[in-house]
C-alpha cells in the first residue's frame, strides 16, 4: 500500500516568511496530493490539492509542486501570517480510494 | 454550504463495549469514508465505501470493526468491542469524485 513521509515534523518561521513542507509517496499508482490544514481540535480542512497531470499549481499565498519521477511534492506558504499557525497534513492517493496521509508538520508563524 | 454531520461528538466508554458512530455525508456524494485520528498523531485511513460496500480497508479495519448505510442518509461505523487504543477521533467523510469532506469528528474514550 501507499506510504507517504511527511517533513519536517514541526517548523517554526517569522512572520512574512516562506514556509516549506515536503512529503513523498511510495505508490506510482497515486494520482491525487491534497494537502490539509488542521487546527487544534478541528477537523483537516483542504487548502491545495494537484493531480499527477499537473506539475505546479498556486491559490493566492499558497502553492504546490509535484515531481512524478521523484515521488515528491511540497507545499509552500508565502507571506505567512500568525493564523497559518496549525498542523498540516499532505496525503495521496490512487482515484481518492485509499487516501493515506502523512504523519503531519505542526507550523508555527511568530508575529 | 452542505456539510458532512457526525454524532456524537463524545462517546466514554468502557472497554468491551460495542460502540456506534454515525454520520449523515453530504447528500450527493458517492465516497464514504471513516479515518481515526491518535491524539497529536496523524490521520489514518481506516475504510472507503462505495455503491454500498466496502472497497478499500486498512490494516488496522480488523474484525471487530465494522461499517453500514442502513439507510439512503446514514453511514455508520461500528467498533464491536472495544479497547484502550481505540480510543482516538473518529472522522467521516464523503466525496464526489473531487474534494474530500470531514466531518467534525466523534471523539471516543475507551476507559
Amino acid at each position: 500500500g501507499e506510504n507517504v513521509e511527511q517533513h519536517p515534523s514541526t517548523l517554526s518561521v517569522q512572520e512574512g516568511d516562506s514556509a516549506v513542507i515536503k512529503c513523498t509517496y511510495s505508490d506510482s499508482a497515486s494520482n491525487y496530493f491534497p494537502w490539509y490544514k488542521q487546527e487544534l481540535g478541528k477537523r483537516p480542512q483542504l487548502i491545495i490539492d494537484i493531480r499527477s497531470n499537473v506539475g505546479e499549481k498556486k491559490d493566492q499565498r499558497i502553492a504546490v509542486t509535484l515531481n512524478k519521477t521523484a515521488k515528491h511534492f511540497s507545499l509552500h506558504i508565502t507571506e505567512t501570517q500568525p493564523e497559518d499557525s496549525a498542523v498540516y497534513f499532505c496525503a495521496a492517493a490512487s482515484n481518492n480510494n485509499d487516501m493515506r496521509f502523512g504523519a503531519g508538520t505542526r507550523l508555527t508563524v511568530k508575529p | 454550504e452542505p456539510e458532512v454531520t457526525q454524532t456524537p461528538s463524545h462517546q466514554v466508554t468502557q472497554m468491551g463495549q460495542e460502540v456506534i458512530l454515525r454520520c449523515v455525508p453530504i447528500s450527493n456524494h458517492l465516497y464514504f469514508y471513516w479515518y481515526r485520528q491518535i491524539l497529536g498523531q496523524k490521520v489514518e485511513f481506516l475504510v472507503s465505501f462505495y455503491n454500498n460496500e466496502i472497497s478499500e480497508k486498512s490494516e488496522i479495519f480488523d474484525d471487530q470493526f465494522s461499517v453500514e448505510r442502513p439507510d439512503g442518509s446514514n453511514f455508520t461505523l461500528k467498533i464491536r468491542s472495544t479497547k484502550l487504543e481505540d480510543s482516538a477521533m473518529y472522522f467521516c467523510a464523503s466525496e464526489d469524485g473531487g474534494e474530500l469532506f470531514f466531518g467534525e469528528g466523534s471523539r471516543l474514550t475507551v476507559l
